[in-house]
């Protein structure tokens, strides 16, 4: 157990819906990341929120937004959603804001399948 | 961006060392080795980091090449719990922020 939650565990939803993913990082840590995994593209970085603003950005969609909230705890927000968004959804969170040696802790992840 | 380069698969027999390779020849100097695997259905997981230096720690050793282009991953006794795919990622520049996986190596331990 890493000490980072992710809910929901299973989500399944329709084309065209929006849904919000909640990820809890380890005590203490100050930065959340969020990757997707999909069976053709892999594990991608999407986005980095450390103390609460943005610090780095991946291949993160325009209908995609994430926020990190003052306790700490992050979500993502997907919208208008498409069956390729259908992918695993992991939140990571590390102590530092990412430099040199900083530790990813990764959740259990979220499983988003969108019919 | 600096790339690694794995082999897609490998197997062990229970209880014997395993060595993982990782080529990464464009590697430059504040480039941090990174190595995480993922057990089937979870997420990935830390396994060890290191800069210049060879690195232990419970999980394993991490050997690096003088010329620091290419490096190994230790497993010291595998266990059917070790049956992971394990990356080798490079953190480019000194920021560990985007780790970039690759296809990793899927290791097949038998008992």
């Amino acid at each position: 157990d890493s000490g980072v939650t992710q809910t929901p565990k299973h989500l399944i939803t329709a084309t065209g819906q929006r849904v919000t993913l909640r990820c809890s990082p380890r005590s203490g840590d100050l930065s959340v990341y969020w990757y997707q995994q999909s069976l053709d593209q892999g594990l991608q970085f999407l986005i980095q929120y450390y103390n609460g603003e943005e610090r780095a950005k991946g291949n993160i969609l325009e209908r995609f937004s994430a926020q990190q909230f003052p306790d700490l705890h992050s979500e993502l927000n997907l919208s208008s959603l498409e069956l390729g968004d259908s992918a695993l959804y992991f939140c990571a969170s590390s102590v530092g804001s990412g430099g040199y040696g900083d530790t990813q802790y990764f959740g259990p992840g979220t499983r988003l399948t969108v019919l | 961006d600096a790339k690694t380069t794995q082999p897609n698969s490998m197997e062990s027999n229970e209880e014997e060392p395993v060595h993982l390779p990782c080529n990464h020849s464009t590697i430059s100097g504040t480039d941090y080795i990174h190595w995480y695997r993922q057990l089937p259905s979870q997420g990935p997981e830390y396994v060890i980091h290191g800069l210049t230096s060879n690195v232990n720690n419970r999980m394993a050793s991490l050997a690096i090449a003088e010329d620091r282009k290419s490096s190994t991953l230790i497993l010291h006794r595998a266990t059917l719990r070790d049956a992971a795919v394990y990356y080798c990622i490079l953190s480019v520049g000194g920021s560990a922020r985007q780790l970039t996986f690759g296809s990793g190596t899927q290791l097949t331990v038998l008992p």
